[in-house]
C-alpha cells in the first residue's frame, strides 16, 4: 500500500508559466513533508520542506502548500525555467523521539518545461 | 563539505557473486539511510542507523542483504549471493536529527 502517492507521472509547462505539482499521503502520523529533485544520474537534491504545523513555506521560486485536512500537498514553481526540468519525488516523514525513521517517497512526477 | 559518498558508481556483477555497496555520510550526521530505486517500485527504504545503531531494517527485501555502520563515517551494503532482480540504483543518504537528509549520488548495480 502506497502511503505517498504522486499521481501525475509526467507534466508538461510552458516557460515562464506555473508548475503546480501534486501529492497525496495516507499516513496521518506524517507530520515532516518534503521535495526533492532528481536529475539523471544524479541522487535526489533537497528542494523545500514543510512541518505539519504550517500550511505554507516559500523559497524564491518554490511554494509548498500543505492541506492537513486533505492529506494533500503541493509544490508550485513560479515562473518556470528550463533548468526545472527533472523528476520531483515528494517525501514524507513522521519523526519519533527527536529521532530520524527515513523517509517515504512516491514514486515522482517528470516535469518537463517547454521553451 | 563532499556531501554523502558512495562507491561505486557503477557495478556489474555477475549471478551468484557477492556485492559490496559504501557509504561514507556527512560529517557530524548521525543517522544514514540505505534506498533502492527501481522502475517498478520507486524509492524504497532498506534499513537505516541512528548513531550507528540498526534501528530499522523491515525494508531490507532478504536475508541476501546485509548492512553494517562500523563507525559514523562508514556504512555498507552487502548482498550475497547477488540475483538479477537486485539490479536497480541503490543510494546512500546522512541527516542530522531528522533534518538536512542529503542523498550521495548512488550506485547502479547491474547483476547479469
Amino acid at each position: 500500500d502506497q502511503q505517498v502517492k504522486q499521481n501525475s507521472p509526467s507534466l508538461s509547462v510552458q516557460e515562464g508559466r506555473i508548475s503546480i505539482l501534486n501529492c497525496d499521503y495516507t499516513n496521518s502520523m506524517f507530520d515532516y513533508f518534503l521535495w526533492y529533485k532528481k536529475y539523471p544520474a544524479e541522487g535526489p537534491t533537497f528542494l523545500i520542506s514543510i512541518s505539519s504545523i504550517k500550511d505554507k513555506n516559500e523559497d524564491g521560486r518554490f511554494t509548498v502548500f500543505l492541506n492537513k485536512s486533505a492529506k494533500h500537498l503541493s509544490l508550485h514553481i513560479v515562473p518556470s525555467q528550463p533548468g526545472d526540468s527533472a523528476v520531483y519525488f515528494c517525501a514524507a516523514s513522521a519523526f519519533s523521539g527527536g529521532g530520524a525513521d527515513g523517509l517515504t517517497f512516491g514514486k515522482g512526477t517528470h516535469l518537463i518545461i517547454q521553451p | 563539505d563532499a556531501g554523502v559518498i558512495q562507491s561505486p558508481r557503477h557495478e556489474v556483477t555477475e549471478m551468484g557473486q557477492e556485492v559490496t555497496l559504501r557509504c561514507k555520510p556527512i560529517s557530524g550526521h548521525n543517522s544514514l539511510f540505505w534506498y533502492r530505486q527501481t522502475m517498478m517500485r520507486g524509492l524504497e527504504l532498506l534499513i537505516y542507523f541512528n548513531n550507528n545503531v540498526p534501528i530499522d531494517d523491515s525494508g531490507m527485501p532478504e536475508d541476501r542483504f546485509s548492512a553494517k555502520m562500523p563507525n559514523a563515517s562508514f556504512s555498507t551494503l552487502k548482498i550475497q549471493p547477488s540475483e538479477p532482480r537486485d539490479s536497480a540504483v541503490y543510494f546512500c543518504a546522512s541527516s542530522f536529527r531528522g533534518y538536512g537528509y542529503t542523498f550521495g549520488s548512488g550506485t547502479r548495480l547491474t547483476v547479469v
